[in-house]
C-alpha cells in the first residue's frame, strides 16, 4: 500500500521562527489534508489540498502532486502552533475516502 | 452547529465486555468513519461510511463493527473487548465525496482502555 513519510518526526522552534514541515507519498493520490493535534488531542482540519497552493494566515501549503510531496510553511511560529502535524492521502487504488496518515511532525513552540 | 460529536470521553473495560462508542454530526455530511490513534502512531482507519446504509472496511477492522442507519449517527461497537483494543478512538466527517471541499472535521476523541 501507499507509504506516507512526514519530516522532520520533531521540531523544535523559539517564538517567531519560520519552519517547512514535509510530507512525501509513495503513490498518486486523490486528496490530501494537513491536520494539527493540539496538545489537548483536538485534531483541526488546516488545509484541504490535493494540489497548489494555499494560505491561511500565518500558514501555507503546497502539494505538488506529481512529484508526490506536499510542504506545510508556518511562519512566525506562536506558542499555540506546538502539537502534532500530520498529512493524510486518499490513494485512488484504494477506493473512496480511505485516508491514510503519517506518523506526523512534533512541534514545540518555546517563548 | 455542535460539530462532530463523540461520547463517552473516557471508558474503561474489562477484556471481554461489550460496548457501543457514540458518533453524531450536525452538518448534513455523507460521509463518516473512525479511526483509532495509538500512541507515537498516525491514525489508522477501523470503517468508513459514504451514506445511511453504506459501510466498509479500513485498514484496521478486526474486533470492530458499525452501522448507518441514519445520515447524523455513526457508532462503534466493540463486540468482545481485548486490551490490544487500548486506543483513542476519533470519529470524523465529511461533505458529500464530490463536494469541492471535502474537509475532515473530527469529534473530539474517546479514551479507552482495556484492562
Amino acid at each position: 500500500g501507499i507509504q506516507v513519510e512526514q519530516s522532520p518526526p520533531d521540531l523544535i522552534l523559539q517564538e517567531g521562527a519560520n519552519s517547512t514541515l514535509r510530507c512525501n507519498f509513495s503513490d498518486s493520490v486523490n486528496n490530501l489534508q494537513w491536520f494539527h493535534q493540539n496538545p489537548w488531542g483536538q485534531l483541526i482540519n488546516l488545509f484541504y489540498i490535493p494540489s497548489g497552493t494555499k494560505q491561511n494566515g500565518r500558514l501555507s501549503a503546497t502539494t505538488v502532486a506529481t512529484e508526490r510531496y506536499s510542504l506545510l510553511y508556518i511562519s512566525s511560529s506562536q506558542t499555540t502552533d506546538s502539537g502534532v502535524y500530520f498529512c493524510a492521502v486518499d490513494p485512488p487504488t484504494s477506493g473512496t475516502y480511505k485516508y491514510i496518515f503519517g506518523t506526523g511532525t512534533r512541534l514545540k513552540v518555546l517563548a | 452547529n455542535a460539530g462532530v460529536t463523540q461520547t463517552p470521553k473516557f471508558q474503561v473495560l474489562k477484556t471481554g465486555q461489550s460496548m457501543t462508542l457514540q458518533c453524531a454530526q450536525d452538518m448534513n455530511h455523507e460521509y463518516m468513519s473512525w479511526y483509532r490513534q495509538d500512541p507515537g502512531m498516525g491514525l489508522r482507519l477501523i470503517h468508513y461510511s459514504v451514506g445511511a446504509g453504506i459501510t466498509d472496511q479500513g485498514e484496521v477492522p478486526n474486533g470492530y463493527n458499525v452501522s448507518r442507519s441514519t445520515t447524523e449517527d455513526f457508532p462503534l461497537r466493540l463486540l468482545s473487548a481485548a486490551p490490544s483494543q487500548t486506543s483513542v478512538y476519533f470519529c470524523a466527517s465529511s461533505p458529500h465525496i464530490a463536494a469541492t471541499n471535502e474537509k475532515l472535521f473530527f469529534g473530539s476523541g474517546t479514551q479507552l482502555s482495556v484492562l
